[in-house]
């Protein structure tokens, strides 16, 4: 079974810090995804990384796939109140299903 | 208008009734998935179907059934709910994988499920 961990599992930062979020897996996968979600809401795609080592970057967040595809870490910059939401890792296995295995979460609280 | 709506969006109930949660999508995609959200689980997946004729068990599917009614309406019963079944409820669609596509989903906004 393959399985995703998030950490850590809830941050809490003033408005200005840096932080990193963590997602591991002893398992490969073809490629991995971040999503954020806001309350009331359902999570939302953020990126896509799909090759060993890549690194994305969207405004102030930097992702990065690991190496040997079973990690990856997401960056925030300078972090403001409007990046509070849960952000969620989602790998795909390298099967055809289509299937995302998603990591625990990460419950991020920016304060002014 | 929203891509991929639920309904209800909050549901209480009492153990033992049967309840069904719905899901509809003008996306156009062909594969459709139920999940639930518990605090520090993430998000576990119940069922998910690729087509109408096409129905596969998640990892949670005890206690839970489906029903494709057509491309674009996919509905999940409990049928006898349980109170360790209260929990957010997420329908999500995904097109059909094909070259440079990798599987992003689309999310509904939820169903807030509680089981007295």
């Amino acid at each position: 079974t393959q399985l995703l961990e998030q950490s850590p599992q809830f941050l809490s930062i003033q408005e200005g810090e840096n932080l990193t979020v963590y997602c591991n897996s002893s398992s490969v996968f073809s490629s991995l995804q971040w999503y954020r979600q806001e309350p009331g809401e359902g999570p939302v795609l953020l990126v896509t990384v799909v090759t060993g080592g890549e690194v994305k970057k969207l405004k102030r967040l930097t992702f990065q796939f690991g190496d040997a595809r079973k990690d990856s870490s997401l960056h925030i910059t300078a972090a403001q109140t409007g990046d509070t939401g849960l952000y969620l890792c989602a790998g795909r296995g390298s099967s055809n299903t289509g299937k995302l295995i998603f990591g625990q979460g990460t419950t991020l609280q920016v304060k002014p | 208008d929203a891509d991929v709506t639920q309904t209800p969006r909050n549901r209480i109930t009492k153990t033992g009734k049967r309840i069904m949660l719905e899901c509809s999508q003008t996306k156009g995609h062909d594969r459709m998935y139920w999940y639930r959200q518990d605090p520090g689980l993430g998000l576990r997946l119940i069922y998910y179907s690729f087509d109408v004729k096409d129905i596969n068990k998640g990892e949670i599917s005890d206690g839970y059934s489906v029903s494709r009614q057509a491309q674009a309406k996919f509905s999940l019963s409990l049928e006898s709910a349980i109170p360790n079944q209260t929990a957010l409820y997420f329908c999500a669609t995904s097109d059909t994988l094909g070259t440079g596509t990798y599987n992003e989903q689309f999310f509904g906004p939820g169903t807030r499920l509680t089981v007295l």
